[in-house]
C-alpha cells in the first residue's frame, strides 16, 4: 500500500508571495491533517480536512489555508508568505473514525521563504 | 500553554542498554497516547502507542507505560541500537475527532 505523498518536497519563496502544497493520503483514509515544524516547537496543528470538510483547525493567521477533494486529496495555502513561515511542512492521513486511531506522516514539504 | 512536554531535548546512550524517553502532559482529558520517531528529512514514523485503559503496551523492543496519577508517560527501548538515533515524539489526544498534540521532540544518539 502506497504511504501519504506530499510535493514538491523543496521550495523556495520569497516575502509576500503565496504557496499552494499537496498532500495524497493513503488509500481509504479519508483523513487528512497539516502540521508546521520548526525548529524547537515541535509539530504545530493547522487544520484537518475530512470529507472535503474542515473538521479541527490549529491557532493560525487566516493566511493559512487548505482543501480537500473528493478523492480526499488535500492542498494547503500559504498567503503573502512571512520570513516565519519557513518551516517542514507535514502532512498526515488516517481513516478518521476518531479514538484509538494511529496517524501517518507524509515526508514532508520544506519550505524556504527568503 | 504546552499541554505535552518532553522536557529533555537530547539523551546519549550506549549500545545495547535502555533508552527511556520521557513526556508529561497537563490535559486530564487526553486518552490515547502515541510515540513517533523522525529521520532528517523524513516524516515522522508511527512507533507504539497505548490508550489511557492500559498501563503498559509492549511491541518488540518498545514498551510504553503509562502513569495516569502522574500525567506521565515512558518509552522503553531494549536493547539500543545505532539505529534509534533519531527525534522522538510524544503526542496525545482526545476521545473523537480530535487532533493531535505534539511535545517538541527528544533527540536520542546512542552511540556505538
Amino acid at each position: 500500500k502506497a504511504g501519504v505523498t506530499q510535493t514538491p518536497r523543496y521550495l523556495i519563496k520569497t516575502r509576500g508571495q503565496q504557496v499552494t502544497l499537496s498532500c495524497s493520503p493513503i488509500s481509504g483514509h479519508r483523513s487528512v491533517s497539516w502540521y508546521q515544524q520548526t525548529p524547537g516547537q515541535g509539530l504545530q496543528f493547522l487544520f484537518e480536512y475530512f470529507s472535503e470538510t474542515q473538521r479541527n483547525k490549529g491557532n493560525f493567521p487566516g493566511r493559512f489555508s487548505g482543501r480537500q477533494f473528493s478523492n480526499s486529496r488535500s492542498e494547503m495555502n500559504v498567503s503573502t508568505l512571512e520570513l516565519g513561515d519557513s518551516a517542514l511542512y507535514l502532512c498526515a492521513s488516517s481513516r478518521g473514525q476518531g479514538h484509538g486511531e494511529t496517524q501517518y506522516f507524509g515526508p514532508g514539504t520544506r519550505l524556504l521563504v527568503l | 500553554d504546552q499541554q505535552v512536554k518532553q522536557n529533555s531535548p537530547s539523551l546519549s546512550v550506549q549500545e545495547g542498554r535502555i533508552s527511556i524517553l520521557n513526556c508529561d502532559y497537563t490535559n486530564s482529558m487526553f486518552d490515547y497516547f502515541l510515540w513517533y520517531k523522525k529521520y532528517p528529512a523524513e516524516g515522522p514514523t508511527f512507533l507504539i502507542s497505548i490508550s489511557s485503559i492500559k498501563d503498559k503496551n509492549e511491541d518488540g523492543r518498545f514498551t510504553v507505560f503509562l502513569n495516569k496519577s502522574a500525567k506521565h508517560l515512558s518509552l522503553h527501548i531494549v536493547p539500543s541500537q545505532p539505529g534509534d538515533s533519531a527525534v522522538y515524539f510524544c503526542a496525545a489526544k482526545v476521545s473523537g475527532n480530535t487532533p493531535l498534540v505534539f511535545g517538541k521532540g527528544t533527540r536520542l544518539s546512542v552511540i556505538a
